[in-house]
């Protein structure tokens, strides 16, 4: 069964250094997600992507953070400058079609945890 | 998203039937009602949609009631696997293509 894949499962950082987490989106798909849970708490949306631009950004999602699908196949999220409030779970979802009927596949996540 | 209610836990035996609430009693008439899960550790997956008509799935089933203000996720028959966080989450034309989750009930299952 086609799954999403995320990259690298645990990501250990510097505060203040920029970081860069990969995911590989169901190859169908055409809408891409970003979304963060911080350890104990909701999972929160932060961007959704499709045909190369951001469609919808939450709050979250500031001048720090940044999206792109540099080929075909990834996509990613880059956070330029990372805070310790920035440690949190990230997953990656896509879905074919957009909606409230659409339906969002979640890879197993990022956790990222910043020092 | 409209908002809505469910139990913060709720505990079951292997085997068997789970009947999971969720309350939204300000959903509008073209709202959908989706349940996803996240077991532990890892993302959250999605289980069963509906809008008006009780839906079954290989995962469970979905009940909606009639005036709509509620439904209810069932699982058959529980396993060990089952044992994650469940979310009601309604899905409106104005929420654009987000999810928005709450906290959902976590659902225990003892062997």
């Amino acid at each position: 069964e086609p799954e999403v894949t995320q990259t690298p499962s645990h990501q250990v950082t510097q505060m203040g250094q920029e970081v860069i987490l990969r995911c590989v989106p169901i190859s169908n798909h055409l809408y891409f997600y970003w979304y963060r849970q911080i350890l104990g708490q909701k999972v929160e949306f932060l961007v959704s992507f499709y045909n190369n631009e951001i469609s919808e950004k939450s709050e979250i999602f500031d001048d720090q953070f940044s999206v792109e699908r540099p080929d075909g196949s990834n996509f990613t999220l880059k956070i330029r400058s990372t805070k310790l409030e920035d440690s949190a779970m990230y997953f990656c979802a896509s879905s074919e079609r957009e909606g409230k009927t659409n339906i969002q596949y979640f890879g197993a996540g990022t956790r990222l945890s910043v020092l | 998203d409209a908002k809505t209610t469910q139990p913060n836990s709720m505990e079951s035996n292997e085997e068997e039937p789970v009947h999971l609430p969720c309350n939204h009693s300000t959903i509008s008439g073209t709202d959908y009602i989706h349940w996803y899960r996240q077991l532990p550790s890892q993302g959250p997956e999605y289980v069963i949609h509906g809008l008006t008509s009780n839906v079954n799935n290989r995962m469970a089933s979905l009940a909606i009631a009639e005036d709509r203000k509620s439904s209810t996720l069932i699982l058959h028959r529980a396993t060990l696997r089952d044992a994650a966080v469940y979310y009601c989450i309604l899905r409106d034309n104005n929420a654009g293509n987000m999810l928005t989750f709450g906290g959902g009930t976590r659902l225990m299952v003892k062997p």
